[in-house]
């Protein structure tokens, strides 16, 4: 199964953007790169996903490396109420999520 | 995207005992998942259950311990059983975004301390 790794921690300021980064390197062809979220005691929150192109939504951008071997989530101004947990997690093709050990964002006002 | 809830919210158990907790979904979805969040860790797939057959459980995980029912469409329960204070965790449901999609979306976690 592919290993997801990411920094234990990040801090960023209020109203900047924060880069986010994630290491796949055993990533399999198929699988999908997702990025969820989780505030104090609630559930993850589904982000963003991708497979191989960069992909934008509301919430946030994903940038794809070409090899694929690794992401990174952009936040592109960061508010106070984005400070969660941010997980990068591998879909495997039996629908399963194999879940790293997430990045707690930190943002400063 | 699906909302789920999930019942208890929380609780408080003595060791020894079983607890079972429910998951409901507001639309018919195919595969459910519980999770466990052990504190300060991240999510461990517990088992995936499908209606209309037996949950398939991950390494580590028996289903003497952790039985799932899953009656229909948009309802599962996952019982932890005979429990001790190693099972204090937060158990999570998600459900599949949809066909096609390996996106899950879940519920908010029932947060269990055994004492």
């Amino acid at each position: 199964d592919a290993k997801t790794t990411q920094p234990n921690s990040m801090e960023s300021n209020e109203e900047e953007p924060v880069h986010l980064p994630c290491n796949h390197s055993t990533i399999s062809g198929t699988d999908y790169i997702h990025w969820y979220r989780q505030l104090p005691s609630q559930g993850p929150e589904y982000v963003i996903h991708g497979l191989t192109s960069n992909v934008n939504n509301r919430m946030a951008s994903l940038a794809i490396a070409e090899d694929r071997k690794s992401s990174t989530l952009i936040l592109h101004r960061a508010t106070l109420r984005d400070a969660a947990v941010y997980y990068c997690v591998v879909g495997d093709s039996n629908y399963q999520l194999i879940w790293g050990a997430g990045t707690k964002l930190i943002i400063k006002p | 995207s699906a909302v789920i809830s999930q019942k208890p919210s929380r609780d408080i158990c003595q060791r020894g005992t079983s607890l079972t907790i429910q998951c409901q979904v507001d639309s018919q979805v195919t595969m459910m998942f519980w999770y466990r969040q052990q504190p300060g860790q991240s999510l461990t797939l517990i088992a995936t259950a499908n209606q209309g057959s037996e949950a398939t459980y991950e390494s580590g995980f028996v289903i003497d311990k952790f039985p799932i029912s899953r009656p229909n469409l948009t309802f599962s329960t996952l019982t932890v059983s005979n429990m001790s204070p190693e099972d204090s965790s937060i158990y999570l449901c998600s459900v599949l975004g949809g066909p096609g999609t390996d996106t899950q979306y879940f519920g908010p976690g029932t947060r269990l301390t055994v004492l």
